[in-house]
């Protein structure tokens, strides 16, 4: 089974740095992911991590701690674009690989 | 263009009326599954498939059937909607059961 929790809302300013937390428990953990769905559109991914340690692309960055169970998501220089939620996806290995969705946190970036 | 593709986008129709969502990908994908997204609930995996004519159950898959007979189409069939099937939809596909590329969403109301 999983759990993964992310908090629901958060704001954050213009041109600020947010870090977006997700902590999971699972069996057969597989490597984690992160999406970006803003309001009625398709989710769309943003980054993978499978090994311990930071990825960065660009202004987002995403940090995985197997050993913790934890996962963040940074994202630097805030536009009012970035406004949209993220969902943290674990994938898990019980016979094929399985995705299971946190159910997102909701960012709102303020002038 | 790479892409997936759900018909149709929008859909209000009675309980108990068969219905199929269609959804196709061109980017000659193994892998395939439908979501459902609900409030509060976030994306939970309906059915998904690994290849040609080998589909299996995710989390949520009572009241849905679902059909591999070729790579690119995974349709979803819902034999007898009510109610609680009223969700937003969601195909996605990807190489390998990793960073998967979802579909526009499809939103289903069953009066």
């Amino acid at each position: 089974g999983q759990n993964i929790d992310q908090p629901t809302e958060m704001t954050a300013t213009e041109g600020a740095i947010v870090q977006i937390n997700c902590t999971y428990q699972t069996s057969g953990f597989n490597g984690l992911f992160w999406y970006q769905q803003h309001a009625g559109e398709a989710p769309t991914f943003l980054s993978y991590n499978v090994l311990d340690g930071l990825e960065e692309k660009g202004r987002f960055s995403s940090f995985l701690s197997r050993s913790k169970g934890y996962s963040y998501l940074l994202l630097k220089e805030l536009q009012m674009k970035d406004s949209a939620s993220y969902l943290c996806a674990v994938i898990e290995v019980t016979g094929a690989n399985n995705l299971f969705f946190g159910t997102g946190t909701r960012l709102t970036v303020i002038p | 263009e790479a892409q997936v593709t759900q018909n149709p986008r929008y859909l209000i129709t009675v309980t108990g009326k068969k219905l199929t969502v269609t959804c196709s990908q061109n980017m000659n994908h193994e892998y395939m599954s439908w979501y459902r997204q609900d409030p509060g609930l976030g994306l939970r995996q309906i059915y998904y498939s690994m290849n040609v004519e080998v589909t299996d159950k995710g989390d949520v898959p009572e009241g849905y059937k679902v059909s591999r007979k070729e790579k690119r189409n995974f349709p979803l069939i819902l034999e007898s909607p009510s109610p609680n099937q009223t969700s937003l939809y969601f195909c996605a596909s990807s190489l390998d059961g990793g960073a998967q590329y979802f579909g526009p969403g499809t939103r289903l109301l069953v009066l």
